[in-house]
């Protein structure tokens, strides 16, 4: 199975941007690279995805690198309700159930 | 309001004891997903369905059972099989595709005591 890996957590200020890495050099060629975010004791909610191409959406950015083998999410401008682990996750394409492969993600801790 | 549902939020069970959490969506999608998530870990597949009356199993399905009789709903039960059901387990649901995007309920928290 593809893997990513992840820092263990990161700390930024509020109102910055923050750039969170994901390393994924196993990625095939057709697996998609999903970020998921999680609060305390919730599900985990969507942020972004994408395939070999950067992306922007409302809430995030993300930088793929040419290779593929790496990624970043981009918050542009980090708010106390953005302080949740972020799970960078690919989709795998070679089971057919299409599961997120899940690793530990990074923990954010906003600081005002 | 569409979304998924999880109930009920914190589950206590007594050893030797099966219990049922139940998840249901009103969201139209084909997929549905049981996850268990252990503190300071990342999630991990206990069944997944990608239509009715049909389930696979994930990677940790040993002492865990389901049903898909209805596109809506999903319901996972821990038997006593399970040897360390304490746990917080997470339904999720989405359309069939690697693009999809997975929408989760607020997750159930179960106690064995």
């Amino acid at each position: 199975d593809a893997k990513t890996t992840q820092p263990n957590s990161m700390e930024s200020n509020e109102e910055e941007p923050v750039h969170l890495p994901c390393n994924h050099s196993t990625i095939s060629g057709t697996d998609y690279i999903h970020w998921y975010r999680q609060l305390p004791s919730q599900g985990p909610e969507y942020v972004i995805h994408g395939l070999t191409s950067n992306v922007n959406n409302r809430m995030a950015s993300l930088a793929i690198a040419e290779d593929r083998k790496s990624s970043t999410l981009i918050l542009h401008r980090a708010t106390l309700r953005d302080a949740a682990v972020y799970y960078c996750i690919l989709r795998d394409v070679e089971h057919s159930n299409y599961q997120l492969i899940w690793g530990a993600g990074t923990k954010l801790i906003i600081k005002p | 309001d569409g979304g998924i549902t999880q109930s009920p939020k914190y589950l206590f069970r007594k050893e030797g004891q099966n219990v049922t959490l139940s998840c249901e969506q009103n969201l139209n999608h084909d997929a549905m997903y049981w996850y268990r998530q252990d503190p300071g870990q990342g999630l991990r597949l206990i069944y997944y369905s990608q239509i009715v009356n049909d389930f696979q199993k994930g990677d940790i399905a040993e002492g865990y059972s389901v049903s898909r009789e209805k596109k809506e709903s999903f319901p996972l039960t821990v038997t006593s099989a399970q040897k360390n059901p304490t746990a917080f387990y997470l339904c999720a649901s989405s359309i069939v595709g690697l693009n999809a995007e997975a929408f989760f309920g607020q997750g159930t928290r179960l106690t064995v005591v």
